[in-house]
């Protein structure tokens, strides 16, 4: 059974740019959550989406967005990038059913770096 | 406002001793409390789970406990290998049910010695 994919594994924005990273969950799996890990501000929530809604959100602010499709398949943008947007991002997928364990996941992220 | 904290932050021991990372939270209202492994460049890797109602689960050498009361987790790693060494992280998901939140502590970076 094929683990959390996500893609791109390493990418290099200049500031102002945006960019989209993708995360595919392990099958079957419809909750998918994203996180944040930097070494000064360690793991942080990001969003998660559940059946193509968002369900959760952090404290993060509107630059940063997310949307799961039908498949369960998501994707998070950041746009108008900063500095500090420089970070491992990190997906994770779970089954989120009442009878689950709540067991998350995760996938190998995406590093991002900005310039 | 639920905070998570690990001690020791690095912790470094010779090969074939039996140690103990520490967790915990300020708020003991928890779903349930993973245990994370975390290789230097890579994600995590989930090593044990224990739901709300559970004291403690076991894999291999690796014993978690959970004292809700107390807000409080152990990870006991017994005849620790240099493969262990790693990021050891901890993680609770608030009682508002089951979903994708969790909140991290900082971890505990863990060295065994040859």
């Amino acid at each position: 059974k094929a683990g959390v994919t996500q893609t791109p594994r390493y990418l290099i924005k200049t500031r102002g740019q945006q960019v989209t990273l993708s995360c595919s969950p392990i099958s079957g799996h419809r909750s998918v959550s994203w996180y944040q890990q930097t070494p000064g501000q360690g793991l942080q929530f990001l969003f998660e989406y559940f059946s193509e809604t968002q369900r959760n959100k952090g404290n993060f602010p509107g630059r940063f967005s997310g949307r799961q499709f039908s498949n369960s398949r998501s994707e998070m943008n950041v746009s108008t990038l900063e500095l500090g947007d420089s970070a491992l991002y990190l997906c994770a997928s779970s089954l989120a059913g009442r009878t689950n364990t709540g067991e998350l996941f995760f996938g190998e992220g995406s590093r991002l770096t900005v310039l | 406002k639920q905070e998570v904290t690990q001690i020791p932050a690095a912790l470094s021991v010779p090969e074939g001793e039996n140690l103990v990372l520490n967790c915990s939270f300020t708020d003991s209202a928890i779903y349930n409390l993973q245990w994370f492994r975390q290789d230097p460049g890579k994600g995590l890797t989930s090593l044990l789970l224990i739901q709300s109602s559970q004291r403690e689960q076991t894999s291999g050498r690796l014993n978690a406990s959970l004292d809700k009361s107390s807000g409080r987790s152990t990870l006991y790693i017994a005849a620790s290998q240099p493969g262990d060494s790693a990021t050891y992280l901890c993680a609770v998901s608030p009682f508002s049910g089951n979903t994708g939140k969790l909140i991290f502590g900082q971890g505990t970076t863990l060295q065994v010695k040859p």
